[in-house]
């Protein structure tokens, strides 16, 4: 019973650098997101999905791109990190009867 | 612009004794969802009570239960019987049909044994 899986959990990156942060339902949702923890910030959103082929900016979409190619994945990517993207990445998806919102584990990265 | 608030960062409840979080809202919407998601250490995001705005009755989850009070825009969490295992941050989440789900800053409790 997955839910919703991100991977890598962990990831240290070198400013510059790029990388993809992979989330995967097997939930059937069709609405996926994907959101950064600050402390003293809450979550903040930075895309959405509202179906395969589709993506949108959230509140804070700058140095991020997204793909929804296929339903259940929806793709972070970071073409040159700052220092200023270290944190605690999480991808969640919406279901269920009103709504609510599954999360995956969450995703550390740290840009040096 | 919908905004959520959560004005107590830290706070700390002994075992066994009853604890209320705030949380206050402000939209134009009168139709919307709210929801307290529990963050534990060990960082895993779970759903703990969700309330439809347009029930005046408030939710209830066994020891969780909510004050729902629609006119102040005002959706506090009452957790009864505190437990160790309840520490965690705590975030308030709102929801109308945007899809945008706007969460608060988060309280940190600590339950004290």
């Amino acid at each position: 019973n997955a839910g919703v899986t991100q991977t890598p959990k962990f990831r240290v990156l070198k400013t510059g650098q790029s990388m993809t942060l992979l989330c995967a339902q097997d939930m059937n949702h069709e609405y996926m997101y994907w959101y950064r923890q600050d402390p003293g910030m809450g979550l903040r959103l930075i895309h959405y999905s509202v179906g395969e082929g589709t993506t949108a900016k959230g509140e804070v979409p700058d140095g991020y791109n997204v793909s929804r190619l296929k339903k259940q994945n929806f793709l972070l990517g970071l073409e040159s990190a700052a220092p200023s993207q270290t944190s605690v990445y999480f991808c969640a998806s919406r279901g269920g009867e009103v709504g609510e919102l599954f999360f995956g584990e969450g995703s550390r990265l740290t840009v040096l | 612009a919908q905004t959520v608030t959560q004005s107590q960062p830290e706070m700390s409840v002994q075992e066994a004794e009853t604890v209320t979080l705030s949380c206050t809202y402000d939209t134009s919407e009168s139709n919307y969802y709210l929801f307290w998601y529990k963050q534990p250490p060990s960082r895993q995001m779970i759903l703990v009570i969700r309330q439809e705005a347009y029930k005046q009755q408030n939710a209830t989850e066994n020891r969780f239960s909510v004050n729902f009070q629609k006119a102040a825009k005002s959706f506090s969490l009452k957790i009864s019987d505190s437990q160790l295992g309840d520490t965690a941050m705590y975030f308030c989440a709102f929801l109308s049909g945007t899809y945008k789900y706007i969460f608060g800053t988060g309280t940190r409790l600590k339950v004290l044994a």
